[in-house]
């Protein structure tokens, strides 16, 4: 089964600072890719999802971008974080022709 | 949006009783899925049920589903402490393509007492 890694765990930044987070898979092949974001006691919000190397879409409108320049890569960046942009970021993949979602373990983001 | 609201928000048990949460959800699906997340950690799928499909069960798990009231239920039966965790449905609603657009709601906290 798939196994999705995902660093840093955890990371302090400040306003307007830049930001990079790393998602790679394992155990798979060509698989869908997503982006979500989980506010403190919430629901994960759909941010971006990826079907291809430079296949990328955008589900909210913000300051964050996302780009998969491998096939099992996915990377999320900002130029200039926002206090906003505080929250638990969480990657995830599926099979083609799978439902089910397998998820990384999160980077926990607190932008001060 | 939130597609998918769950009820309750918490929920407290003494181990050994069973556990149900619901979801209410607003659209057309083609299948209702649920996850489990334990603090701080990313999620797990547990169960999903198509809609066409109006129960499921997996193990100690058992899912309904009425498309004609938007709803579902999953049943924890014989909790056990190692079960306290947040729990979430999540709709795919996507039309086409193979990327699963999935739409969470906002989870029931569940804690399980020895």
């Amino acid at each position: 089964s798939q196994t999705i890694h995902q660093w840093p765990a955890t990371l302090v930044q400040p306003v307007g600072s830049p930001l990079s987070l790393e998602c790679t898979v394992e155990g798979t092949s060509n698989p869908n890719l997503y982006w979500y974001r989980q506010a403190a006691g919430r629901g994960l919000q759909l941010l971006f999802y990826s079907v291809g190397i430079g296949q990328i879409s955008s589900e909210v409108p913000q300051n964050l971008s996302a780009s998969r320049p491998q096939d099992r890569q996915f990377i999320l960046s900002s130029k200039k974080l926002l206090l906003s942009d505080s929250g638990f970021y969480l990657c995830a993949c599926n099979d083609r022709g799978s439902y089910e979602q397998y998820f990384g373990p999160g980077t926990r983001l607190t932008v001060t | 949006s939130q597609q998918g609201e769950e009820d309750p928000q918490a929920l407290s048990i003494q181990e050994g009783e069973n556990a149900t949460m619901n979801c209410s959800y607003k659209t057309s699906i083609n299948n209702l899925q649920w996850y489990r997340q334990n603090s701080g950690r990313g999620l797990v799928h547990l169960i999903l049920i198509r809609s066409n499909e109006r129960e499921k069960h997996s193990g100690r798990l058992r899912v309904t589903l009425d498309t004609s009231k938007k709803s579902s239920s999953l049943l924890i039966t014989a909790s056990r402490a190692a079960d306290t965790a947040s729990y979430f449905c999540a709709t795919d609603d996507s039309s086409s393509g193979s990327a699963r657009q999935l739409t969470f709601g906002s989870g029931t906290q569940l804690t399980v007492l020895p």
